[in-house]
């Protein structure tokens, strides 16, 4: 296993058009974040899942947005009815335990809405 | 007050110069702090992490952390042109489900030869 997986690289989607993004994280973690990030910006947290469950949401996370991670492994990230703010870098991330480790993050998918 | 604060930069440092870079934070419970690096256009990049008070060195990157004053810093010594990059500081806020890390906002360092 060499890392987290995100996919795709990158997304052009036109307004009003759903995307679903993918992550696969490194396997013996079970621990899974997202985070968005924009220009100039640190990312910021969106959902948090351990094992299969999705145990913190940001309130940035409209409702159009949801997140899944089926049997605690890949992990889907969908937005509905794409806007032109939701353009950014969404990265994924994955973490071994608590709080002493640091995460791992993915390449992070580009999405760019038109 | 931001959860954890940077300075955005950018910070210009000479080929071979000290790149000092500083972080606040306001959990006081936090006991384990991070800094990633971040290419433009590349995701982050862990590249040190430290859990108590003092210093520690890694290569040419040394973490210092006072919790009293709820500050963590990061120096780069002999700063190489292959060092420009954006600098994010991160803790995990513990009352928070899974600790999730809270990062700054960077800061972008340049490194002119």
């Amino acid at each position: 296993d060499t890392g987290v997986s995100q996919d795709p690289r990158h997304k052009i989607t036109k307004r009003g058009q759903n995307v679903t993004f993918r992550c696969d994280p490194i396997s013996e973690h079970n621990r899974l974040y997202w985070y968005r990030q924009t220009l100039g910006q640190g990312p910021e947290f969106l959902t948090y899942f351990q094992n299969e469950a999705q145990l913190e949401k940001s309130r940035l996370l409209s409702d159009r947005f949801s997140a899944e991670r089926p049997k605690g492994s890949f992990s889907t990230l969908e937005i509905q009815r794409t806007e032109q703010g939701d353009s950014a870098m969404y990265l994924c991330a994955s973490r071994e335990g608590g709080e002493a480790y640091g995460y791992t993050f993915g390449s992070g998918t580009r999405l760019t809405v038109v | 007050q931001k959860e954890v604060e940077q300075n955005s930069g950018p910070l210009s440092v000479p080929e071979g110069a000290i790149a000092s870079l500083n972080c606040t934070y306001s959990d006081r419970v936090s006991q384990s702090f991070f800094w990633y690096r971040q290419y433009s256009g590349k995701s982050p990049e862990l590249i040190m992490s430290i859990y108590s008070n003092g210093d520690k060195e890694d290569g040419r990157f040394t973490a210092q952390l006072n919790k009293a004053s709820q500050y963590v810093s990061l120096l780069i010594r002999d700063s190489q042109p292959s060092d420009s990059a954006t600098y994010l500081c991160a803790a995990p806020m513990i009352k928070a489900a899974g600790n999730k890390l809270t990062f700054g906002g960077g800061t972008r360092v340049l490194v002119k030869p």
